[in-house]
């Protein structure tokens, strides 16, 4: 069955402090995989779409990468403003309308 | 840039009443989608619809129904509101069938 695992569920960082968030999957036939930002009470945010392994996208102090297994979430040099949750997910070739989405990282970034 | 709204941020309905809840998108999207999120259940599709007047159940319908006449506009339709239906719902759209969907601000619905 198609699942997506984030890790870690949560993460303090210091101002400044680069770290990566880690979304391992289990899809057939990956057609895309999908990182979202989510504040409290709003909506997803979407910010990046990887189709292959070895694929990488930047936006600002983020950037994607994509394995076969796994992508990552890169931050680097962190603000208090990038704190929310990160979600992660996956549209894979069985089920094209259904997104699978992980349970999220959520990111605190402290002054 | 693409924009979804929501007909209202927060909802409060008493048990048993029909609940509407609306979804405009602006960028000609084909595909709509409506989910649920709970704590520590994630997002979770309730129904979605790739074309006018068309529709598909998601994982967890039951209770729920929805109506897309115009191809900007799906409403997600409560027919009976039950308290275990609380929750923070979402709307999305997409351009394609493959492709990232983005998502509307969200409804708090507390159902009493």
């Amino acid at each position: 069955e198609d699942q997506v695992t984030q890790s870690p569920e949560a993460l303090r960082l210091q101002e400044g402090e680069s770290s990566s968030l880690n979304c391992s999957y289990t899809v057939s036939g990956l057609r895309g995989l999908f990182w979202y930002r989510q504040d409290p009470g709003k909506g997803p945010e979407f910010l990046f779409t990887l189709y292959s392994a070895g694929e990488e996208k930047e936006k600002e102090r983020l950037k994607a990468t994509l394995t076969k297994k796994e992508s990552f979430l890169h931050i680097t040099a962190p603000k208090p403003e990038d704190s929310a949750t990160y979600l992660c997910a996956v549209q894979g070739s069985s089920n094209f309308n259904k997104f699978y989405f992980g349970s999220g990282t959520k990111l605190n970034v402290k002054p | 840039d693409v924009k979804v709204t929501q007909s209202s941020r927060y909802l409060v309905k008493r048990t048993g009443e029909k609940v509407f809840l609306e979804c405009v998108q602006d960028m000609d999207h084909e595909n709509m989608f409506w989910y649920r999120q709970d704590p520590g259940l994630g997002l979770r599709l309730i129904y979605f619809s790739y074309d006018v007047k068309m529709k598909e159940k998601g994982d967890i319908p039951e209770g729920y129904s929805v109506s897309r006449e115009k191809k900007e506009r799906f409403s997600l339709i409560l027919e009976s509101a039950s308290t275990n239906q609380t929750s923070m719902y979402l709307c999305a759209s997409s351009r394609s069938v493959i492709g990232e969907q983005y998502f509307g601000p969200g409804t708090r619905l507390t159902v009493t």
